[in-house]
This record gives structure tokens, sequence and C-alpha cells, in this order.
């Protein structure tokens, strides 16, 4: 089976334009979730969808925005590129969106790396 | 959130077992511990979780202590393909059925030969 695709696998932006990231999760989970990854430090996370609503998010500006299909795809949105937004974004999928099911992994892509000049 | 140490950094001889502590003295009864490790900024991959009692897999052992404040991810026979940043997290469970993963800053294991 495939796991979580991201696209694409690199960007580069400059500061004040926008982006969309774009994530594919595993073939029958219903949960996706997005984190921020500095570079020399752990993802920090952005937000979770469960079957096409937001059910949680993180410390992070309006800027940032996302949503998820029908077919549980999910994108990331950032307007206003700000040089300290250059980072790997990562999205993980998983089966359910409870946090209180132990059978919760999220399994992670490969991750965008986006450049910000 | 409760939060995580660890060691920034640990070195672990090829054949050998690495043991990888954390301290999570905050954790909530609620809150599950999780390992996942990360190599060359790929993206993390899942290791193993556990609430209360020990729990191992193909890749790994958990040994949680009784009082729930601190955990040992053991990699039995560690190879040079184990080299990687390694976090051990809390899963925090958010309003309504939502959960986020909150990672620290990991510890950098070098397999070495």
């Amino acid at each position: 089976d495939a796991g979580v695709t991201q696209s694409p696998t690199h960007l580069i932006k400059t500061r004040g334009q926008h982006v969309t990231l774009r994530c594919s999760p595993i073939s029958g989970h219903k949960s996706v979730s997005w984190y921020q990854q500095v570079l020399g430090q752990g993802p920090q996370f952005i937000f979770q969808y469960y079957e096409k609503e937001e059910r949680g998010r993180g410390n992070f500006p309006d800027r940032f925005s996302a949503r998820q299909f029908p077919n549980y795809s999910s994108e990331l949105n950032v307007n206003a590129l700000l040089l300290g937004d250059s980072a790997l974004y990562l999205c993980a999928s998983s089966y359910y969106g409870s946090g209180r099911s132990s059978y919760n992994e999220q399994f992670f892509g490969p991750g965008t790396r986006l450049t910000v000049l | 959130d409760a939060k995580t140490t660890q060691p920034p950094s640990m070195d672990c001889a090829e054949g050998r077992a690495a043991n990888l502590p954390c301290n999570h003295s905050t954790i909530s009864g609620n809150e599950y511990v999780y390992w996942y490790r990360q190599i060359h900024s790929q993206g993390p991959q899942y290791i193993i979780h556990g609430l209360k009692n020990n729990e191992t897999n193909e890749m790994a052992s958990l040994i949680i202590t009784e009082d729930r404040k601190s955990s040992t991810l053991i990699l039995p026979h560690a190879t040079l393909r184990d080299t990687a940043v390694y976090y051990c997290i809390v899963r925090t469970p958010m309003s309504g059925t939502a959960s986020k993963l909150t990672f620290g800053t990991g510890t950098r294991l070098q397999v070495t030969l």
C-alpha cells in the first residue's frame, strides 16, 4: 500500500507570496495533521482535520489555513510568506481523529521543503 | 502540554542494545507516550507507543515507569541503519476528537562499528 504522499517535494517562494501544499493520506485514513519543522527542531503541530472538519489548531497565525476534501486529501495554504516560514512541512495521516483511541498512530509523509527568499 | 526531556545525543556500538531515556514528569493520566524517529530530515517514522504497561513490537521495546514520569526506548540490537534522531512524544488529546503530537528536540543516536 502507498504511504502518505505530499507534493511538491521542494518549493521556492519569495516573501509576500502564497503557497499551497498538498497531502494524500494512506488509503482508508480519515484524519490528516500538518506539522512545521524548522531546521534543527522537532516538528510543531499546525492543524488536524478529521472527516473534513478542523478538529485542532496549533499556535500559528491566521496566515496558515487548511482544508480536507471528500476523498480525505488535504491542502495547507500559507499567505503572505515570511522568511521564517522556511521549513519542512509534514503531513501525517491516521485512521481516527480521536485523542482517546490507542490505535491512532500518525504516519508521516516525506514532507515538502519550502524555502522563502 | 506535557513536555519531554531527552539527552541531545547518544552513541551505541552496532549489535549492542540502545537504551534511550525520556523524562515526562508532567504527563497526564490520559496521555500516551509515543516514540518516533527521523532519518535525514525524512518524515518521522512511528516506532512504538504505550500508556501504562511495557510494550514490545518488532522494532523496539518501551519501558514505562510505574509513576509514568519517565520511559526508556530499547533497540535490542542496534544497526547502522538505526542512526537517527529519536523523539519521545506525549500525545495530547485536544478538545473534541482531536489530538496532537508534541515533539521536543529529540536524541540523536549514532550507531558505530
